[in-house]
Order: structure tokens, then C-alpha cells, then sequence
């Protein structure tokens, strides 16, 4: 089935640094790719997707390419601020038509001023 | 608009007790889903619906009951709780294109103690 592996937090980083959150997938075609934020104590937001290979995806500073040969969608932003401190998911939704998506477990980003 | 609303915020059950959680959506979408957010676990899809009067289970539907009687409302039923339902349970919604979904909206979320 498909599945979506994320490196495991927390990630901590002092503001300004740059931040890498890797993401790899397994799915058959071409599957949808997202990135979403959860703040504390909130639901879950779209911060960026990608529908197709090669396409990249920003938001808010972030940026993440859908990379069909390493079956890949990392997210990187080139400054982090401390208003960034959240968890971060990747989830992908399979292509050829379906409601159900597959997230990944998530990463804790922590950044100290 | 309100976006997705979802009640109570948190939660105390007794073991057997039931239940409903509530989620609506002012944005006509025509997809809602549920969730349950467990530690080191991500998402997990419980139950969604593609519409009015059409639903189907997800990735751990058992002990979970659901039904779509209008567009807005779709509240999420535990007959019987058990201490294995103590989770985080979040409401989603999108708008529907192509036979798939897209973007979700996603609730505040919805905290359960099962004692």
C-alpha cells in the first residue's frame, strides 16, 4: 500500500537557519503531495502541494519539489523564525481518483530565538 | 465563514459510554472526513463522505459510526467507548473535483479522555 516516511523530530534550530524536513513516499503513479503545519493546539493547514512531477510547491517562505526519481517532496525554507516552531506533515493522495490520503507521522520543528 | 467547526473541544468518557462528536462546515464542500491523531502515529482516516446520504469507511473505522444527513453536518457516533479510543479526532472538508479531493479545511479538533 502507500506510505509516506518523514525523518523524526524534534528538529531544533536557532532562527534564522536553514531548515530541510525530509520526505519520501511509496505509492503507484503519480500521487498528489502535500506539506501541512499544525500549530499548537490547532488542526491542520495546507502550507504547499504539488499535483505533478517537477512542479514546486510554496508558501510563507517554503518551498518543496515533487521529485518523481527519488520519489521525494522535501521541505526546505531558507530562514526559519520562531513563529515557524510547529509540527510538520507530508501526505500524498494517490492518483486515478480516491478520498483517502496517507499522512506521515509528522515532525516537530523547534526554533529558538 | 466559520470554516469547520467541530464540539465539544474536550471530552470525559467513561469505558461504554457514548458518544457524538460534532463537525459542520459553512464552505459547501461536498467531501468531509474524520481522523483520529495519535502520538508518533500521524493521521488516520476514520470514516468520510463524498455527499449528502453517501458514506464510506476508512483506514480504522471500527467502534466509529457516521452519517451525512445534510452537506454541513457530519457528526462521528462512539457506541461504546473504550480506552483505545482516547485520541485527538479532527473534522476535515474539501470541495471535490475529477472524482478526488481537494484541499482539505481541517477542524480545531476535538480532545477524548476515555477513563
Amino acid at each position: 500500500g502507500d506510505s509516506v516516511t518523514q525523518m523524526e523530530g524534534p528538529v531544533t534550530l536557532s532562527e534564522e537557519a536553514f531548515l530541510t524536513i525530509n520526505c519520501t513516499y511509496t505509492a503507484t503513479g503519480y500521487p498528489s503531495l502535500f506539506w501541512y503545519v499544525q500549530y499548537p493546539g490547532e488542526g491542520l493547514q495546507l502550507l504547499l502541494k504539488a499535483t505533478k512531477a517537477d512542479d514546486k510547491g510554496s508558501n510563507k517562505g517554503f518551498e518543496a519539489t515533487y521529485r518523481k526519481e527519488t520519489t521525494s517532496f522535501h521541505l526546505e525554507k531558507g530562514s526559519v523564525q520562531v513563529s515557524d516552531s510547529a509540527v510538520y506533515f507530508c501526505a500524498l493522495l494517490p492518483s486515478g481518483g480516491s478520498y483517502i490520503p496517507t499522512f506521515g507521522r509528522g515532525t516537530s520543528l523547534i526554533v529558538h530565538p | 465563514n466559520a470554516g469547520v467547526t467541530q464540539t465539544p473541544k474536550f471530552q470525559v468518557l467513561k469505558t461504554g459510554q457514548s458518544m457524538t462528536l460534532q463537525c459542520a462546515q459553512d464552505m459547501n464542500h461536498e467531501y468531509m472526513s474524520w481522523y483520529r491523531q495519535d502520538p508518533g502515529m500521524g493521521l488516520r482516516l476514520i470514516h468520510y463522505s463524498v455527499g449528502a446520504g453517501i458514506t464510506d469507511q476508512g483506514e480504522v473505522p471500527n467502534g466509529y459510526n457516521v452519517s451525512r444527513s445534510t452537506t454541513e453536518d457530519f457528526p462521528l457516533r462512539l457506541l461504546s467507548a473504550a480506552p483505545s479510543q482516547t485520541s485527538v479526532y479532527f473534522c476535515a472538508s474539501s470541495k471535490t473535483s475529477g472524482g478526488t479531493q481537494e484541499t482539505q479545511y481541517f477542524g480545531p479538533g476535538t480532545r477524548l479522555l476515555v477513563l
